[in-house]
This record gives C-alpha cells, sequence and structure tokens, in this order.
C-alpha cells in the first residue's frame, strides 16, 4: 500500500540548515508528485513545495530562497533542504503524495523539528 | 496568496447529528478546492477533492458542496470515527493554501 515517511533530525540549530528525508513505497515517483507541508505548533498547515513526477520543482515564493526539494528515484526517497533556520521554522514537517493536481491524497505522519540552541 | 477562512473553529455534536464546515476563498478558485480530516496520531486523509468529488473510501455520509469563493463540507449522520480536525485547502493557484481549521468534537 501506499505508504510516506519523514525521517531527519528533531533539533537543529539556529541559522543552520535542516535535512529531511521522505521515503516512499507502493508508489513510483517517476508517476506522482511529492510535496512538503509544515504546520508550527498551534498554527496552521503551510505548504512549503512539490517535485513533480517529471523531477521539476515549484516552491513557496515565501521560502523559496532558503529552500531545496530533491529526489532520488532508484531509494523512492525525496529530500527536503532549508537552510538559515530560525525559531519560526519550528515545527512539524508533513510530506504528501500529490492526486493529480487536486490535492494530496496520502500522507506522512510527520517529523516534529525544532529550532533551538 | 489565496487567504482560505474557515468556520467554525470548534463545534460539538452528537452521533447521528448533520453538521456543516464552511470555506470561505479570498478570490474565486473555481471548484479547486479539498477537504481533509485529521484525527490523532493518524495522518491527514483526503476526504474531497474538487469542490464535491469524494476520494476513495470516503464515506458518502460526507459531502462537499460550493464553487467561486463558498465551499460547504457536511457530514450527515455523524459516527463517532468522524471527530477530529478539519481542513480545506485551495489548488487553484500556488502557493496552495489552507484553511485554519476545525475541530469537530464529541459533545
Amino acid at each position: 500500500q501506499v505508504q510516506l515517511k519523514e525521517s531527519g533530525p528533531g533539533l537543529v540549530q539556529p541559522s543552520e540548515t535542516l535535512s529531511l528525508t521522505c521515503t516512499v513505497s507502493g508508489f513510483s515517483l517517476t508517476s506522482y508528485g511529492v510535496n512538503w507541508v509544515r504546520q508550527p505548533p498551534g498554527k496552521g498547515l503551510e505548504w512549503m513545495g512539490t517535485i513533480w513526477n517529471d523531477g521539476s520543482t515549484d516552491y513557496n515564493s515565501a521560502l523559496k530562497s532558503r529552500l531545496s526539494i530533491s529526489r532520488d528515484t532508484s531509494k523512492s526517497q525525496v529530500f527536503l533542504k532549508m537552510n538559515s533556520l530560525q525559531t519560526e521554522d519550528t515545527a512539524i514537517y508533513l510530506c504528501a503524495r500529490d492526486h493529480y493536481y487536486s490535492g494530496f491524497d496520502y500522507w506522512g505522519q510527520g517529523v516534529m523539528v525544532t529550532v533551538s540552541s | 496568496d489565496v487567504q482560505m477562512t474557515q468556520s467554525p473553529s470548534y463545534l460539538a455534536a452528537s452521533p447521528g447529528e448533520s453538521v456543516s464546515i464552511s470555506c470561505k476563498a479570498s478570490k474565486s478558485i473555481s471548484n479547486y478546492l479539498a477537504w481533509y480530516q485529521q484525527k490523532p496520531g493518524e495522518a491527514y486523509k483526503l476526504l474531497i477533492y474538487s469542490g464535491s468529488t469524494l476520494q476513495s473510501g470516503t464515506p458518502s455520509r460526507f459531502s462537499g458542496s460550493g464553487s467561486g469563493t463558498d465551499f460547504t463540507l457536511t457530514i450527515r449522520s455523524l459516527e463517532p470515527e468522524d471527530f477530529g480536525l478539519y481542513y480545506c485547502q485551495q489548488y487553484y493557484e500556488k502557493p496552495n493554501t489552507f484553511g485554519a481549521g476545525t475541530k469537530l468534537e464529541l459533545k
């Protein structure tokens, strides 16, 4: 069945770079896009970006200067890298499969990332 | 960015009742709207897309309506497993944006 699982460090120092991995199973990254979404504590969901099935990417303009999304199709993994982290980047980070440009049909459980010294 | 205003933020109801959740977009988004459910410890679940199309596996007691700027999620005859958080999302234009959520609790 379709599954997505986020992994990465739970704690990141301010000004450092966050690196997260979304490992997928049950589908091919060459057939579906994968999105990254985050949710700060007590706040709403924020779409961060998408890597499409052809490898192209879209980013939220609010994060574009700091964000990079890439993938390794042979390992069924999607990567998020975001630099210059600040405390306001503390959030649950989630990956989700794109449902043919009509929402996100499968989500991971998310990984909590705290930015703190 | 398209702002999505979801209401109410909190809703208490009993099993068997029907409830409605509203989502209003700051500009017309045609029918490019999805609804999600999230329960503690579980992944987000896509319920409805294109404003009114039920995702595979979504029970028929869920329905979505609306187009343009005003949308509604209705749940008829609530079941115990329906209690949780509900979010709307527009995907008409980038960035995709979400409503702030509605917490549906058992009365």
